[in-house]
């Protein structure tokens, strides 16, 4: 079976400090792979989508950046965090193909000070 | 364009009381309708899906019926309990490969005793 894994849980960083959290899936090959943000009490905002190795798209503008270095792997990251960055981050794949179901990971707290 | 617009929360019921919560979408083609359910703290999870008008999807208890002519995906319980207790966010598919689903805001459900 597949499965999904977010780590860390929980980070807090200060302002301006650089980002990185990475994202793996098990059990699947070549998914389509996404990353959003959950602000508090509020909804999800895509951020990212992978559809192969190195292929990114970017939904927003904004200071995050993100890699696809192996089929299963997706990394969020920044330079330089800014409070507004604070959030739940949540990674999801889907099979290829239009009509698919889309998984979700656990989630990344992070809180920027 | 595609988009999923849900009823506003919270809704606060109490224990066996019936629930409803509105979902319609608007959307080119035939997409596949989702609800997710999101528990306090955690990821998103998959709680039913359909993929064809008049299909019904259903699980713990839960209900929804794809109903083309009203553009609706009504999410519905007989008899909620506390532990029913989330975020529920409906969705779905574009239908083009490597594409995210499309969420609504989601509806967040308080149950009392």
């Amino acid at each position: 079976s597949q499965t999904i894994h977010q780590w860390p849980a929980t980070l807090v960083q200060p302002v301006g400090s650089p980002l990185s959290l990475e994202c793996t899936v098990e059990g699947t090959s070549n998914p389509n792979l996404y990353w959003y943000r959950q602000a508090a009490g509020r909804g999800l905002q895509l951020l990212f989508y992978s559809v192969g190795i190195g292929q990114i798209s970017s939904e927003v503008p904004q200071n995050l950046s993100a890699s696809r270095p192996q089929d299963r792997q997706f990394i969020l990251s920044s330079k330089k965090l800014l409070l507004s960055d604070s959030g739940f981050y949540l990674c999801a794949w889907r099979p290829p193909g239009g009509r698919e179901t889309q998984y979700f990971g656990p989630g990344t707290r992070l809180l920027v000070l | 364009g595609n988009s999923v617009t849900q009823m506003e929360g919270p809704v606060t019921l109490s224990e066996e009381a019936f629930l409803t919560i509105n979902c319609t979408y608007t959307a080119t083609g035939y997409p596949s309708l989702f609800w997710y359910v999101q528990y306090p703290g955690e990821g998103l999870q998959l709680l039913l899906k359909a993929t064809k008008a008049d299909d019904k999807g259903s699980n713990k208890g839960f209900e929804a019926t794809y109903r083309k002519e009203t553009t609706s995906f009504h999410l519905e319980k007989g008899s909620v309990q506390v532990s029913d207790s989330a975020v529920y966010f409906c969705a779905l598919t574009k239908g083009q490969a490597g594409t995210a689903l499309i969420f609504g805001k989601g509806t967040t459900l308080s149950v009392s005793s």
